[in-house]
């Protein structure tokens, strides 16, 4: 089976640091996906991890450790459009690119 | 590059009826299309993948005889729900991908569906 699991919400302050975690328990994994969600709209990439360690894009960066089954997106300088949702998603290796969506955690920035 | 888009975007019908949405590749071929739908302040759901001139592959618990998608071209798949309910009132979502870039997914930007 596919078991993802983030925290619902989170709340920051604008110009904080935030890290929304990730735990998966999947029967195959073949890479992990963050996308930022804003309501009512479609989801849109982040970042991609499928080996283990960080990957940094900008103001986002992405760290996976599969021994773990772990992953955390950590955003810095956060920003007032930050707010949204973040949605974690474990890639199967069976299909090409057939994604299973976690969760999701709704981040509120505050000033 | 790799524009996803879904028509129509929003959309009201009465129970009992069918209702067609759209997601075309604008700028890609899209080899492979998926749909998931989205409940409020849930994730995303995948329903079925679908393959290029082949049947979908419906995801467990999806009836595959209510939600019928077609995949007819490399940029365009259609989902259809018939007999809708208002329980299928949800935000219905398309991605799709292709061979050249196996690892992503661009996705289209929802259609809101409503049934009353």
């Amino acid at each position: 089976g596919q078991n993802i699991d983030q925290p619902t919400e989170m709340t920051a302050t604008e110009g904080a640091i935030v890290q929304i975690n990730c735990t998966y328990q999947t029967s195959g994994f073949n890479g992990l996906f963050w996308y930022q969600q804003h309501a009512g709209e479609a989801p849109t990439f982040l970042s991609y991890n499928v080996l283990d360690g960080l990957e940094e894009k900008g103001r986002f960066s992405s760290f996976l450790s599969r021994s773990k089954g772990y992953s955390y997106l950590l955003l810095k300088e956060l920003q007032m459009k930050d707010s949204a949702s973040y949605l974690c998603a474990v890639r199967d290796p069976g299909t090409a690119s057939k994604l299973t969506f976690g969760t999701g955690t709704r981040l509120q920035v505050t000033l | 590059g790799a524009v996803v888009s879904q028509h129509p975007s929003w959309v009201i019908c009465k129970s009992g009826t069918s209702v067609k949405i759209e997601c075309r590749s604008l700028d890609f071929q899209a080899t492979t299309m998926f749909w998931y739908r989205q409940f409020p302040k849930q994730s995303l759901m995948l329903m079925a993948t679908s393959n290029e001139g082949s049947k979908a592959t419906y995801e467990q618990g999806v009836e595959k005889d209510k939600f019928l998608i077609n995949h007819a071209s490399l940029t365009l798949s259609t989902l259809t729900v018939t007999s809708a309910h208002p329980e299928d009132s949800s935000f219905y979502i398309c991605s799709a991908s292709t061979s050249g870039r196996t690892y992503e997914q661009y996705f289209g930007p929802g259609t809101r569906l409503t049934v009353t």
